[in-house]
């Protein structure tokens, strides 16, 4: 069972270039979530969808668009990458309704030089 | 504006020393308190999580205490081993797709 699988693992990118992480779940869940992990800020909410073809702004969404056309399917975007966007990227996903799990993925360690 | 404040940043203790992890929040609509384990290049996973009608919960080791007075919640980890080493985050949720904000982290190390 693959749970949460993110896409690339690691990416170099230049100041200026654009890149897609992609994200795919296949649990079934309803609510997806892109956050950002940096030293001493935990993990902090980019953006997340509810359902497909729906989606929301987290804390820190400037800089990042999505896009979730299929249930499985969560995608960010960088479309002018900044070095403050040097981070890693975790993908998550859980059922509707209280209490339920929130699955993380592996990852997506991101370098903006 | 950080809504859950976690406390330490480090922590290290002796094999079998009980470390305790402490988080305050502030908005009332947090309804569901988890806590995560994160090991070195991997995502991180639910380790125990209560709900605010609740004072205590244990699974295993793991302790939560909760004061929702107070808006305080602690984690503790009895017996602690060097394999529980790893960064842990506590989270509240709320919101419309139930979504988790988390504390800064806490690394701890269990020395052998």
């Amino acid at each position: 069972n693959a749970g949460v699988t993110q896409t690339p693992k690691f990416r170099v990118l230049k100041t200026g270039q654009s890149m897609t992480l992609l994200c795919a779940q296949d649990m079934n869940h309803e609510y997806m979530y892109w956050y950002r992990q940096d030293p001493g800020m935990g993990l902090r909410l980019i953006h997340y969808s509810v359902g497909e073809g729906t989606t929301a702004k987290g804390e820190v969404p400037d800089g990042y668009n999505v896009s979730r056309l299929k249930k499985q399917n969560f995608l960010l975007g960088l479309e002018s990458a900044a070095p403050s966007q040097t981070s890693v990227y975790f993908c998550a996903s859980s059922y509707q309704g209280r209490g339920n799990t929130i699955y993380f993925g592996e990852g997506s360690w991101l370098t903006v030089v | 504006q950080q809504q859950v404040k976690q406390s330490p940043q480090s922590l290290i203790v002796q094999k079998g020393g009980i470390p305790i992890i402490n988080c305050a929040y502030e908005n009332t609509a947090f309804d569901y308190f988890p806590w995560y384990q994160q090991f070195p290049g991997k995502g991180p996973a639910l380790l125990i999580a209560i709900r605010p009608d609740v004072s205590e919960k244990k699974e295993g080791r793991f302790t939560i205490s909760f004061n929702k007075s107070a808006k305080q919640f602690s984690l503790h980890i009895m017996d602690s081993q060097p394999g529980d080493s790893a960064t842990y985050f506590c989270a509240a949720r709320a919101g419309s797709a139930r979504q988790l904000t988390f504390g800064s982290g806490t690394q701890l190390t269990v020395l052998p």
